[in-house]
Formats: C-alpha cells, sequence, structure tokens
C-alpha cells in the first residue's frame, strides 16, 4: 500500500494566519490527491480532490497543489471556523489516509 | 439533499457479529461506488471497503479481509456491512461514503457514523 505522511501532525495558529499543510506519498501518486477537514465530533468534509481543485462550497480561502509525491493545502487567511484537524487521501491504488494535522487556536 | 444514514453499531463481545446499514436517498444510489471507512476512538481514518456501482467489484483492506462482506440493495438504496469474528482492534465509528470514481477518486458525502465498539 501507498503510505502517506503530513507534516506537522499539529499546530497552533491565530485567526487571520496563513496555512501550509505538506503532505507526502511514499511513491508518485500523480495528482490522485484529496483534502479532507474533520471537526471533533463531526463526520469529515471533502475540501480538495484531484490535489487542486476546489469542492463546490467550500471557501476559496482553501487551495491545494503538488503532484507527484509532493502536495499542499494552504489557508489563506484562517478563519475561526477552520480549527479543525486535516486527513490527505491518496486515490491512485488501494485507498489510504494521511495521519492528519491538528491546527488548534494559539 | 444527499443523506447517508447509519445503524447497527453497538457493543459486542469479542468473536462476535454485527450488521451495520446504511440509508442512502438524494440521489441515483445504484450508480455510485460506495465505501466504508472507520476511525478509531482519536486516531485517523481508514478506508475498508467498498462495492462498486454495478454489484460487479468488491475490495477489502487487509485488516478486514476474510471477516468483514459488503453488500448493497440498490431497490432498497442500502448499503451493508456484516462484521463477524469481531476483535478489539475493530472498535471505531463507522461511515458510510458515498464515493465518485471518474478522474480524481474521492469521497463526496459521508454519513453521520455508528460506533462499534468490541469489548468484554
Amino acid at each position: 500500500d501507498i503510505q502517506m505522511t503530513q507534516s506537522p501532525s499539529s499546530l497552533s495558529a491565530s485567526v487571520g494566519d496563513r496555512l501550509t499543510i505538506t503532505c507526502r506519498a511514499s511513491q508518485s501518486i500523480s495528482n490522485f490527491l484529496n483534502w479532507y477537514q474533520q471537526k471533533p465530533g463531526k463526520a469529515p468534509k471533502l475540501l480538495i480532490y484531484a490535489a487542486s481543485s476546489l469542492q463546490s462550497g467550500v471557501p476559496s480561502r482553501f487551495s491545494g497543489s503538488g503532484s507527484g509525491t509532493d502536495f499542499t493545502l494552504t489557508i489563506s487567511s484562517l478563519q475561526p471556523e477552520d480549527f479543525a484537524t486535516y486527513y490527505c487521501q491518496q486515490s491512485y491504488s488501494t485507498l489510504t489516509f494521511g495521519p492528519g494535522t491538528k491546527v488548534e487556536i494559539k | 439533499e444527499v443523506q447517508l444514514v447509519e445503524s447497527g453499531g453497538g457493543l459486542v463481545q469479542p468473536g462476535g457479529s454485527l450488521r451495520l446499514s446504511c440509508a442512502a436517498s438524494g440521489f441515483t444510489f445504484s450508480s455510485y461506488w460506495m465505501h466504508w471507512v472507520r476511525q478509531a476512538p482519536g486516531k485517523g481514518l481508514a478506508w475498508v471497503s467498498r462495492f462498486n456501482s454495478d454489484g460487479s467489484s468488491i475490495s477489502y483492506a487487509d485488516s478486514v479481509k476474510g471477516r468483514f462482506t459488503i453488500s448493497r440493495d440498490n431497490l432498497k438504496n442500502t448499503l451493508y456491512l456484516q462484521m463477524n469474528s469481531l476483535r478489539a482492534e475493530d472498535t471505531a465509528v463507522y461511515y458510510c461514503v458515498r464515493g465518485i470514481q471518474y478522474g480524481s477518486k474521492y469521497f463526496d458525502y459521508w454519513g453521520q457514523g455508528t460506533l462499534v465498539t468490541v469489548s468484554s
């Protein structure tokens, strides 16, 4: 199976900050990379698919980039509702998720 | 409005069985691949199983192969997960998820989840 890693595993940030989360695959996955947001006690929510396509209804402050093995999720200006855990997921082969990045309030 | 509503979770002893159901509405169920994804308490997400739209292809994670069986009833718009020989490590919230299979495959709608606890 393809292994996914994320960095950092957690971070503290303030409202208005620009945030970048990195996801790395153990082998090339082209652009078969998706990002999800999960809040405590809730189901995950799709943010970005195909590495850089914004899911309908998701605010434009979220963006994704990358291809091959290295990917990033960027939040241009962090809002109070963005404090959550973010997961990357590869869909190139047997579906696997990254371990998550928890974004907390500073 | 797309809705996925799981049921059937609960407390079961190691070695026991449980059947999860997922009632789908708001879309043409028979046209979509459907998946189960689980999340152990305080842990990350793990894909469990999937069933393609026309019923011709099923796949399982190695961790559940031979113990879990996914099925679907396209007339009842319902997805199932039969879980046998349950282990403590199967304890998790189980999510029913709709999959998009064209282009980059991804999960666009998730149910609220149902908790399965395996403990004596």
